[in-house]
This record gives C-alpha cells, sequence and structure tokens, in this order.
C-alpha cells in the first residue's frame, strides 16, 4: 500500500518568514495531493491539494509543488503569520474513481510554530 | 454549513469496557473513515464505508468493528476497550468518487483506564 513520509516534524520560524514542509510518497498510482492544517482542539481542514497532472499551485500565501518523477511534494507557506501555528499533514490516494472510494493516507504531521 | 459531527468530545472508560463512538454527517455523502491520530504517526485509517451496511478494512482494524445502518450515520466500536486504544479519532466524509478532500469532525479524545 501507499506509504507517506513527512518532515520535519517540527519547525519554528519567525512571524514573515517562509516555512517549507516535504513529503515523499511510494505508489507511483497516486494522483491527488491534499494538504490539512489542524488548530487545536479542532479536526484537519483541507488548505490547498493538487492533482498529478499539475506542477504547481498557489492560493495566495501558500503554494503546493509536485515533482511525480521522484514522488515528492510540497508545501510553501510564505509572510507567515502566528495564525499558521497548526499541525499540517499532507496525504495521498489514488482519488479518481476506481475503488479507492477516496482512501488517503497521511504523513505523520509537522508542527508548524510561528514566533511574532 | 456542511458539517461532520462527533458525539463526544472527551470520553473516558474502563478497561475491557464495549465503547462506541458515532458520527453524523448531514452532506449525503456516501464515503466515510474512521481515523486514530497519534503523535509522530499521524492519522491511521481504521475502517472506512461506501454506501449503507458496506464496510472495509483500513490499516490498523485490530480491536475495532464498525455499523453504518444509514447514510449518514458511521459507528465506531471498540469491543473490547484497552489502554493502547487511548487515542484521538477523528471522522471524515466524502461524496462517492471524490474530487476533494474529506470534511473532518472535531475529533473525540478517547482515554482508556
Amino acid at each position: 500500500g501507499e506509504n507517506v513520509e513527512q518532515h520535519p516534524s517540527t519547525l519554528s520560524v519567525q512571524e514573515g518568514d517562509s516555512a517549507v514542509i516535504k513529503c515523499t510518497y511510494s505508489d507511483s498510482a497516486s494522483n491527488y495531493f491534499p494538504w490539512y492544517k489542524q488548530e487545536l482542539g479542532k479536526g484537519p481542514q483541507l488548505i490547498i491539494d493538487i492533482r498529478s497532472n499539475v506542477g504547481e499551485k498557489k492560493d495566495q500565501r501558500i503554494a503546493v509543488t509536485l515533482n511525480k518523477t521522484a514522488k515528492h511534494f510540497s508545501l510553501h507557506i510564505t509572510e507567515t503569520q502566528p495564525e499558521d501555528s497548526a499541525v499540517y499533514f499532507c496525504a495521498a490516494s489514488r482519488n479518481a474513481g476506481g475503488t479507492s472510494y477516496g482512501k488517503l493516507t497521511f504523513g505523520q504531521g509537522t508542527i508548524l510554530t510561528v514566533h511574532p | 454549513d456542511v458539517k461532520v459531527t462527533q458525539s463526544s468530545r472527551y470520553l473516558v472508560k474502563r478497561t475491557g469496557e464495549k465503547v462506541f463512538l458515532e458520527c453524523v454527517q448531514d452532506m449525503d455523502h456516501e464515503n466515510m473513515f474512521w481515523y486514530r491520530q497519534d503523535p509522530g504517526l499521524g492519522l491511521r485509517l481504521i475502517y472506512f464505508s461506501y454506501d449503507v451496511k458496506m464496510k472495509e478494512k483500513g490499516d490498523i482494524p485490530e480491536g475495532y468493528s464498525v455499523s453504518r445502518e444509514k447514510k449518514e450515520r458511521f459507528s465506531l466500536i471498540l469491543e473490547s476497550a484497552s489502554t493502547n486504544q487511548t487515542s484521538m479519532y477523528l471522522c471524515a466524509s466524502t461524496p462517492p468518487r471524490s474530487t476533494g478532500g474529506y470534511t473532518f469532525g472535531s475529533g473525540t479524545r478517547l482515554t482508556v483506564v
């Protein structure tokens, strides 16, 4: 089955700096790669996703890049703010139809702390 | 606003008890999932269901079972709770052949003593 590795496990940055979180996956058939943000006391929320036919996607201060050949994808947060502090999870799935039922395999999570 | 609701936020149970964790979604989604979240291990899939009365094992089903009698409700059952099942449990749902991500509930933090 799929295996997703996420690094680093903790990341501490100053407000205004950039933060990068990296994930690798094992199943070359995976074609959907979402990122989730989990704030304290809440369930994870989808913040951005990318599909295998796209190399990069941006949404304001966050961006995700995908390298299918190397089987890795990354989350980039620019101009970080204290409210970006949270746990971030990457995930992968074969999401385009078939019998996967949208099952996601998650990485181990990254605790991001943004210091004012 | 669409919602996935987990019935309990915190739960404390004794070893050997039968425990029910309930999850209800109001989005008419076919697919529902139960994950457990542990520090350093991320989210691991316990069971999922793609239709009423249908269920499939995930990566760590041992010690758990599930029930899906109605489309909107997916229950996780710990037949005989053990201390190693102390964890955060997260329920999620997606429509069939989902082109988007999960909608998660807020989680149930279960402590088995």
